[in-house]
């Protein structure tokens, strides 16, 4: 069953504490991409990632690190210097046709992170 | 930074009838996506349109690409309850190597 996962569902944190989102793909894509939604808004990238080991911040990096250690896998920290965290998560990942040729994005079910 | 802008912000509609929504935006292109999202869940995408081409159809679903004023449309024909959900056009810019950038979206309410 192909598809991209994400983990946990609903997440709660304690101010000043860091959190991991776990994302993960077995759709063999290179690119993946993580965005941010706050109610009534659309999407803003926050990182993204072309190949293994590699990754590029997007529109709203700071207070958020990423790695890229496999292909499969794209894990999102939000760390205790991101001012305003609470928000849905939401992780895509993409492939390409012919050079850079980007196609549709295909996107997880999202982890809502509550900051208590 | 949102480039991609929809029109309307919500929009209501009995069964049967057509929704239609816009999406305006501001630079050059390589494709312009369109895609659904049901209340608190991810997004699915529904149709892709490169630069080059005008219109595109998928099913119940039509979009149109006007490149001359960088705008878009889709139209929803005989909508049903099931299609109750936001719309977002997201547009891949000509140097943006896959990254999309995301409208606000149209909250598209169907009645029975």
């Amino acid at each position: 069953d192909g598809g991209i996962t994400q983990s946990p569902k609903y997440l709660f944190r304690k101010e000043g504490q860091n959190v991991t989102l776990s994302c993960e793909q077995n759709l063999n894509h290179d690119a993946m991409y993580w965005y941010r939604q706050d109610p009534g808004q659309g999407l803003r990238l926050i990182y993204y990632s072309q190949i293994v080991n590699d990754f590029q911040k997007g529109d709203i990096a700071e207070g958020y690190s990423v790695s890229r250690e496999k292909k499969e896998s794209f894990p999102l920290t939000v760390t205790s210097a991101q001012k305003n965290p609470t928000a849905f998560y939401l992780c895509a990942s993409t492939g390409t046709s012919g050079v850079s040729s980007y196609n549709e994005q295909f996107f997880g079910p999202g982890t809502r992170l509550t900051v208590l | 930074s949102q480039q991609g802008e929809e029109d309307p912000q919500a929009l209501s509609i009995q069964e049967g009838e057509n929704a239609t929504m816009n999406c305006s935006y501001k630079t050059s292109i390589n494709n312009l996506q369109w895609y659904r999202q049901n209340s608190g869940r991810g997004l699915v995408h529904l149709i892709l349109i490169r630069s080059n081409e005008r219109e595109k159809h998928s099913g119940r679903l039509r979009v149109t690409l006007d490149t001359s004023k960088k705008s878009s449309s889709l139209l929803i024909t005989a909508s049903r309850a099931a299609d109750t959900a936001s719309y977002f056009c997201a547009t891949d810019a000509s140097d943006s190597w896959g990254k999309l950038q995301f409208g606000a979206g149209t909250q598209v309410v169907v009645t029975p």
